[in-house]
């Protein structure tokens, strides 16, 4: 199957931007979607699309894409996005067609 | 408001059975939504485990498909997992999720989780 790579740990100053990084071939072809997870919490859909975020998330959050990398921008980052991130795919490398998540990057908020 | 709830025990025996159930308000099962699993060991990072539609149709992920059946239940409005030959390392906070099966297909809502520890 195949995998999506993301580095285990970020910081950003408080009130500065920060970009999460997600590779993997799958996302040649498939859009990818962000996830936030709070510790102790289920995980909330935050990315979908190109750069979709549902009914009450911050417009701070935005996401990109290009080539086999998706991207997570949290621009004017609060202490309260602290939290492990995690970018999501459908996987089309084996027989039939799956997902993948991302290991997670976790983002500390200094 | 859509929410989803998991049920089952807490507790599994090596070598057993898992069955959970989620129970789906704010939609019918009989959408044309998909529904599925998402699986999180303590301190780890989430796995997708499968998903399924109204009609039984479903899709697992291949590493576990040899001991998955999902299944609906429309009368009830919920939809089940069952995992088979248990072992410590199917230890996990299990989740379950609406699929918005599109063509950017995403997981919308999730439920709040529930722990599985599978220990004798």
């Amino acid at each position: 199957s195949s995998e999506l790579t993301q580095d285990p740990a970020v910081s950003v100053a408080l009130g500065q931007t920060v970009r999460i990084t997600c590779q993997g071939d799958s996302l040649r072809n498939y859009y990818a979607s962000w996830y936030q997870q709070k510790p102790g919490q289920a995980p909330v859909l935050i990315i979908y699309g190109k750069s979709n975020r549902p009914s009450g998330i911050p417009d701070r959050f935005s996401g990109s894409s290009s080539g086999n990398t998706a991207s997570l921008t949290i621009t004017g980052a609060q202490a309260e996005d602290e939290a492990d991130y995690y970018c999501k795919s459908r996987d089309s490398s084996g027989d039939h067609l799956g997902v993948v998540f991302g290991g997670g990057t976790k983002l500390t908020v200094l | 408001q859509v929410q989803l709830q998991e049920s089952g025990p807490g507790l599994v025996k090596p070598s057993g059975t898992l069955s959970l159930t989620c129970a789906v308000s704010g939609d019918s099962i009989n959408s044309d939504n998909w529904w599925g699993w998402v699986r999180q060991p303590p301190g780890k990072g989430l796995e997708w485990i499968g998903e399924i539609y109204q009609s039984g149709t479903t899709n697992y992920n291949p590493s576990l498909k040899s001991r998955v059946t999902m299944s609906v239940d429309k009368s009830n409005n919920q939809f089940s997992l069952r995992l088979t030959s248990m072992t410590a390392a199917d230890t996990a906070i299990y989740y379950c999720v609406r699929v918005i099966f599109t063509a950017l297909y995403y997981f919308d809502y999730w439920g709040q989780g529930t722990l599985v520890t599978v220990s004798s």
